[in-house]
């Protein structure tokens, strides 16, 4: 149980465009999904905090026009880097709290993103 | 804000030995979770800890729960080559988002 996906696994783009990461809760609904981001050999840097039916709540330094996050359902949210710059390249992982349990989060696989 | 000092920032082990980390926080957490990270992959959840004092076991990994609420370990015995990764120490305070430590890089000779 608590299988969180991440779809794509990795994705390349060109800089100015627009990419959408998906993360789901494959078997338990999460009113609570987290959205990180990881530099190499670097710990998790937390963006923004996406709750189901509002807004998400960033963190500070993180431009919420830039990272679009929507959780429209329980088991789905969508983390979208707009006009995207190559130092935007880096490895996004989500995270989602079973409303159920206290406060473990499981984590995604990552999406490793390029911008070129 | 919050911050976790995890120690130590890499290990060197021969195959067989046991292995501690830990971590320390200047102020409390209400609860602490040890998580497992392979290259290129999300961090997997290995112990959560919800009580001070607690010592809680997953097969050869065993983590506690400091007495003081600042401190968390993680100990790894008859260590084997599947154990390789990065370990991150996690705490939750008052909200319900994760400080993470650093992480601690485990390199198991064979």
């Amino acid at each position: 149980g608590a299988v969180v996906s991440q779809h794509p696994s990795r994705v390349i783009c060109k800089s100015g465009t627009s990419v959408k990461i998906e993360c789901r809760s494959l078997d338990f609904q999460a009113t609570t999904m987290f959205w990180y981001r990881q530099f190499p050999k670097k710990s998790l840097m937390l963006m923004a905090t996406s709750n189901e039916g509002s807004k998400a709540t960033y963190e500070q330094g993180v431009e919420k026009d830039k990272f679009l996050i929507n959780h429209a359902s329980l088991t789905l949210s969508t983390l979208t880097v707009t006009s995207a710059h190559p130092e935007d390249s880096s490895f996004y992982i989500c995270s989602a709290r079973d409303r159920t349990s206290s406060y473990e989060q499981y984590f995604g696989p990552g999406t490793r993103l390029t911008v070129t | 804000g919050q911050q976790l000092n995890q120690s130590p920032q890499s290990m060197f082990i021969q195959e067989g030995e046991d292995v501690s980390m830990n971590c320390t926080s200047s102020s409390i957490f209400n609860t602490w979770l040890w998580y497992k990270q392979d290259p290129g992959e999300g961090p997997v959840l290995l112990i959560a800890l919800y009580k001070a004092g607690e010592l809680t076991s997953n097969g050869r990994l065993t983590a506690q729960f400091g007495i003081t609420r600042k401190d968390s370990f993680l100990n790894i015995s008859a260590s084997i080559p599947s154990d390789v990764g990065i370990y991150f120490c996690a705490g939750q305070g008052g909200s319900e988002k994760l400080v993470f430590g650093k992480g601690t890089k485990l390199t198991v000779n064979p």
